[in-house]
């Protein structure tokens, strides 16, 4: 299986700061990597996927980046609607796994 | 637009056989290039992928599950299925159904149902 893990684990910010996430491979999985966020109560949503490819309707304040076994999502100008879980996930091939999440807080 | 809903118990006996139900709405799984996913969230931990089925009745299962997870499809009502069998209190999470295209999207969720809770408690 791909191990994939991410830091921090959660992560405390004001809004309109700009925070970063990064998601780590076990092993290489080219641009196969999607970002998603999940808020109390509700499925996840997804937010990038193929490393930077934004899904229709977020925000250009979220983007991604990042290749190999590292990767980034970054959010600028944070609002109050982006306090969330988030999740990173690799597609390359099944056995699809996500990173244990970063819970971003408000400070 | 697709919609998936997902049901079922929401409560489930230990050593017995969890199943839910997704229906599909706004588009139909027999016209295939979608696998039709299941995924798990336990309590308060992260997302596990269980499997897909295609229309055809191709599955894919998670290794870790052991056999004990069946996906199902019924294009006729437009509806797939999971089932698990010998549970145990581990098995205790929200399951949502999904959707991903074949080929280069394949594992890539954009659409999802709102989920559905299972506990395992006798």
């Amino acid at each position: 299986d791909i191990q994939m893990t991410q830091s921090p684990s959660s992560l405390s910010a004001s809004v309109g700061d700009r925070v970063t996430i990064t998601c780590r491979a076990s092993q290489t999985i080219d641009n196969y990597l999607n970002w998603y966020q999940q808020k109390p109560g509700k499925a996840p949503n997804l937010l990038i996927y193929k490393t930077s490819t934004l899904h229709s309707g977020v925000p250009s304040r979220f983007s991604g980046s990042g290749s190999g076994t590292e990767f980034t999502l970054t959010i600028n100008n944070l609002q109050p609607e982006d306090f969330a879980m988030y999740y990173c996930q690799h597609s390359l091939r099944n056995l699809y796994t996500f990173g244990q999440g970063t819970k971003l807080e408000i400070k | 637009q697709v919609q998936l809903q997902e049901s079922g118990p929401g409560l489930v006996k230990p050593s017995q056989t969890l199943s839910l139900t997704c229906t599909v709405s706004g588009d139909s799984i027999s016209s295939g290039g979608f696998y039709w996913t299941w995924i798990r969230q336990h309590p308060e931990k992260g997302l596990e992928y269980i499997g897909y089925i295609y229309h055809t009745g191709t599955t894919y299962y998670n290794p870790s599950l052991k056999s004990r997870a069946t996906i199902s499809v019924d294009t006729s009502e437009n509806k797939f299925s999971l089932t698990l069998s010998s549970v145990t209190a581990a098995d205790t999470a929200m399951y949502y159904c999904t959707r991903d295209r074949i080929g280069s999207m394949a594992g890539v969720w954009m659409t999802w149902g709102q989920g559905a809770l299972v506990t395992v408690s006798s």
